[in-house]
């Protein structure tokens, strides 16, 4: 069974610059989780997805932050301008009911 | 807020000593997971414990959750350099809703 796929692996920008990251879940997973891990730290959740439905937004800096799952299965997570905060690890995560499967991250480093 | 304290934040040892990780919160959760996460990878789920008193056997790895369900602790007997990683731990709550704890490096030597 294939697991969380997360693009890409690695970027780097300047700050005020966007970006954006995409994750792919495992197939059937129908919510989708998207944590912020700051170097030395735990994952924090920035999003909860139900299928197409937000679950849970409360800790996503809505300033900057955004993150949409169209179709119930893909989702893009975009900052919008970056600041230098930002840089971190940006890992997705699927569960079908309470195990949740992490994807590899996206390391983002923001100069 | 609810928050998970781990300690300690870091730990190096030789293989073949044994240890203890520990996870607390003033929180009581509905059930608590620990995580192992190498460079460059997602965590990945260990154990996960429910029931107040719970102990669970990981082959050399035993993890209890508190009577109270506000804290756990992660035992290893006998390390291994294959061991070293970034345990977390994380509590539930209100459904599928994860708190990371800030995680304990663990670094085995041979």
């Amino acid at each position: 069974e294939a697991g969380v796929a997360q693009s890409p692996r690695y970027k780097i920008i300047e700050k005020r610059q966007s970006v954006a990251f995409w994750c792919n879940p495992i197939s059937g997973h129908a919510t989708l989780y998207w944590y912020q891990q700051i170097l030395g730290q735990g994952p924090k959740l920035l999003i909860q997805f139900q299928n197409n439905g937000v679950v849970d937004d409360s800790q996503l800096p809505k300033d900057r932050f955004s993150a949409e799952r169209l179709k119930g299965v893909d989702s893009t997570l975009k900052i919008q301008p970056a600041k230098l905060e930002d840089s971190a690890v940006y890992l997705c995560a699927s569960s079908l009911v309470n195990e949740q499967f992490f994807g590899p991250g996206t390391r983002l480093t923001v100069l | 807020t609810q928050l998970l304290e781990q300690s300690p934040q870091f730990l190096s040892i030789q293989e073949g000593e044994n240890l203890t990780v520990y996870c607390n919160s003033s929180s009581v959760f509905s059930s608590l997971q620990w995580y192992r996460q190498e460079p460059g990878e997602g965590p990945v789920l260990l154990v996960t414990v429910v029931t107040g008193g719970e102990v669970k056997k990981l082959k050399r790895l035993t993890f209890q959750f508190g009577d109270a369900r506000k804290d756990s602790s992660l035992h290893i007997t006998a390390a291994q350099p294959g061991d070293t990683g970034l345990y977390l731990c994380a509590g539930a709550s209100g459904g599928s809703r994860l708190t990371f704890g800030e995680g304990t490096q663990l670094t085995v030597n041979p």
